[in-house]
């Protein structure tokens, strides 16, 4: 079964820092995925990549496979990137990739 | 597209009453699951679906049974509500399960007494 750790737990930064959220993960897998959810909200695809890194405004996601760890950045930060993220991967690589393993999340808070 | 609906919003339950969760995606997505989300704890997964009559058991299964006779709607019943229960439900859909992007439902905040 595929573990999917999260760090750090809780982040808090100041408007306009340069935010980084890591992800790791302990079997190989094919995609990853990277979610957001606001406080009281739904929750909302951002990214799912298989290699290298993808950008959608100011946020990026890059992965490595080889090392099993994936990162979300986030640039010129702003309050309402205010939000838990979390990070997600297929449970495992023999048949269960239909199910998703999901980290704990990362609750970060954007201060003005 | 209203992409993925949930119906109620909020439920409150006395132990041992039952209860339907509803379910809904207009995007023809074959892949349906449902979650729980508790604090200090990831997503779990209760139950998926596949595709029309296709369902399989999740993470944490008890106590909780699903159907899927349309490719729109997946209802998750309560049979007998427990204060462990206690949680926010969230229902997905994707085109083809973990290795597609996720589309989820608003989230169904229940309270079991």
């Amino acid at each position: 079964k595929n573990e999917v750790e999260q760090s750090p737990q809780n982040l808090t930064a100041q408007e306009g820092e340069f935010i980084t959220i890591n992800c790791s993960y302990s079997v190989g897998i094919s995609a990853l995925h990277w979610l957001q959810q606001h406080p009281g909200g739904g929750i909302v695809s951002l990214f799912m990549l298989s290699s290298g890194k993808k950008k959608h405004g100011r946020l990026i996601a890059t992965i490595n496979i080889q090392e099993k760890h994936s990162s979300l950045h986030i640039t010129a930060s702003h309050p309402r990137d205010s939000a838990v993220y979390i990070c997600a991967a297929p449970g495992s690589t023999q048949g269960g990739s239909e199910k998703l393993v999901f980290g704990k999340g990362t609750k970060l808070t954007v201060n003005p | 597209n209203a992409g993925v609906t949930q119906t109620p919003k909020f439920q409150v339950l006395k132990t041992g009453q039952s209860m339907t969760l509803q379910c809904a995606q207009d995007m023809n997505h074959e892949y349906m699951s449902w979650y729980r989300q508790d604090p200090g704890m990831g997503l779990r997964l209760i139950h998926y679906s596949v595709g029309a009559g296709i369902t399989d058991q999740g993470e944490v299964p008890n106590g909780y049974n699903v159907s899927r006779s349309t490719t729109e709607d997946f209802p998750l019943r309560l049979l007998s509500a427990a204060p462990s229960q206690t949680s926010v439900y969230f229902c997905a859909s994707s085109y083809g399960g973990g290795r597609e992007t996720q589309y989820f439902g608003p989230g169904t905040r229940l309270l079991v007494l």
